[in-house]
């Protein structure tokens, strides 16, 4: 059974720092990894997909890298924003079964202005 | 590109009630998945439908819980009767499952409140 881990719970940093988010599994037979972002009260919004072939994703200040070896991920956001406070969840496609998600439980991030 | 769109986004009843939630996922997005999320957690997947038909349903409470999908677009998910333990967000999400690149887009989900 998958189990996707994320640590910190939470984590506060001063706006302008860049900062790693992590996010580990037990099973490395994985299709994809998945990072989101969500705000209070809203839904998920997908920020990076890393296929099991690639090792990293980039978009703007965001960069996810992917390690099936050892089980990690970790999610860079450079030169940090208030905007960018809100909880941080990784998600496995497993590589069995019907292909569904196993979330972490998130990193809650907030920027201090 | 509209998103996945969900209705209502708040709802407050009593345990033992019935509730309904509606999803409209993206166009041609063959898959839909309803999710639940206690507060705190990460979603926990409850439903998955590939067209019509449900490929995944393992972890739906069937005994108060039942979803369908009518011509493979909308969705309904229905609890009856809810427990205070329902209390959770209710998130719908679609994805074009092209094998090897399955990206889910989930909807604003549905704040569920039992009491």
């Amino acid at each position: 059974k998958q189990e996707v881990t994320q640590i910190p719970a939470a984590l506060s940093v001063p706006e302008g720092e860049n900062l790693v988010l992590n996010c580990s599994f037990t099973d490395s037979a994985i299709y994809n990894l998945q990072w989101f972002r969500q705000d209070p009260g809203k839904g998920l919004t997908s920020l990076l997909l890393i296929q099991s072939s690639q090792r990293e994703q980039t978009s703007g200040r965001l960069n996810a890298s992917l390690d099936k070896s050892s089980g990690r991920s970790t999610l860079y956001i450079a030169a940090s924003q208030p905007g960018d406070s809100a909880t941080y969840l990784c998600a496995v496609e497993s590589n069995f079964g019907n292909e569904k998600l196993t979330f972490g439980t998130g990193t809650r991030l907030t920027i201090i202005p | 590109e509209a998103g996945v769109a969900q209705s209502p986004r708040y709802k407050i009843i009593e345990k033992r009630q019935s509730v309904a939630f509606w999803c409209n996922p993206i166009s041609g997005h063959a898959t839909l998945y309803w999710y639940q999320q206690i507060l705190g957690q990460g979603p926990k997947l409850l439903i998955q439908f590939q067209n019509n038909g449900v490929v995944d349903d393992s972890q739906l409470p069937k005994d108060r819980f039942s979803a369908e999908r009518l011509k493979g677009v909308d969705s309904t998910l229905k609890i009856q009767p809810a427990k205070l333990e329902d209390s959770a967000v209710y998130l719908c999400a679609s994805s074009l499952r092209d094998r090897g690149y399955n990206e889910q887009f989930f909807g604003p989900g549905t704040r569920l409140t039992v009491l």
